[in-house]
């Protein structure tokens, strides 16, 4: 199985913000990675795909990148609706797993 | 709009068994792969199960393999997971994902608002 490690799993930081998390793969996954973002008590929300693509909607302040091993979900100027949870998953092979989750909470 | 909603969540003691369903809309459902994915309570998203459009393959996650089934019934735009032999560490809330493609590798674009599940005595 493809392990995903995030980090930071904990993020506290200000609002305008710059914000970088980190997800490795255990093998290499080309640019099979997806980011999800999930508020507290809501479903997660799908932002990005093949680790830099935004999904339709998806404030460009967001960005991705990475490929193989190492990935990094970037958002350039932190506003007061991404305090959030974000997960990291591959979709390379089966079985399809997720990082651990980073929660960015507000300084 | 696509729209999923899940239903079937409830508290079963454990060796129980339980059907999932997540009606779906907004989309062309025979077209798409689906999904359930979960969270236990304070913890990460684990994925369960998936079926292709067609209904005619399927991927299990060794947590449940043997014990869950998913299945589908593309004439009332309908997805299934039944329980069987349910244990504590099932507890979570379940959500139903759409895969961006009829392809088993694309990502989930959309989650309906999940159901839970709680298997306790």
């Amino acid at each position: 199985d493809i392990q995903l490690t995030q980090s930071p799993s904990f993020l506290s930081a200000s609002v305008g913000d710059r914000v970088t998390i980190t997800c490795r793969a255990s093998q290499g996954i080309s640019s099979y990675l997806a980011w999800y973002q999930q508020k507290a008590g809501k479903a997660p929300k799908f932002l990005m795909y093949a680790a830099s693509t935004l999904q339709s909607g998806v404030p460009s302040r967001f960005s991705g990148s990475g490929s193989g091993t190492e990935f990094t979900l970037t958002i350039s100027s932190l506003q007061p609706e991404d305090f959030a949870t974000y997960y990291c998953q591959q979709f390379n092979s089966y079985p399809l797993t997720f990082g651990g989750g980073t929660k960015v909470e507000i300084k | 709009e696509v729209q999923l909603l899940e239903s079937g969540g409830d508290l079963v003691q454990p060796g129980g068994s339980l059907r999932l369903s997540c009606a779906a809309s907004g989309f062309i459902f025979s077209n798409y792969a689906m999904s359930w994915v979960r969270q236990a309570p304070g913890k990460g998203l684990e994925w369960v199960s998936s079926i292709s459009g067609s209904g005619g393959s399927t991927y299990y996650a060794d947590s449940v393999k043997g014990r869950f089934t998913i299945s589908r019934d593309n004439s009332k735009n309908t997805l299934y997971l039944q329980m069987n032999s349910l244990r504590a560490e099932d507890t979570a809330v379940y959500y139903c994902a759409k895969y961006g493609s009829g392809s088993y590798y694309d990502p989930f674009d959309y989650w309906g608002q999940g159901t839970l599940v709680t298997v306790s005595s």
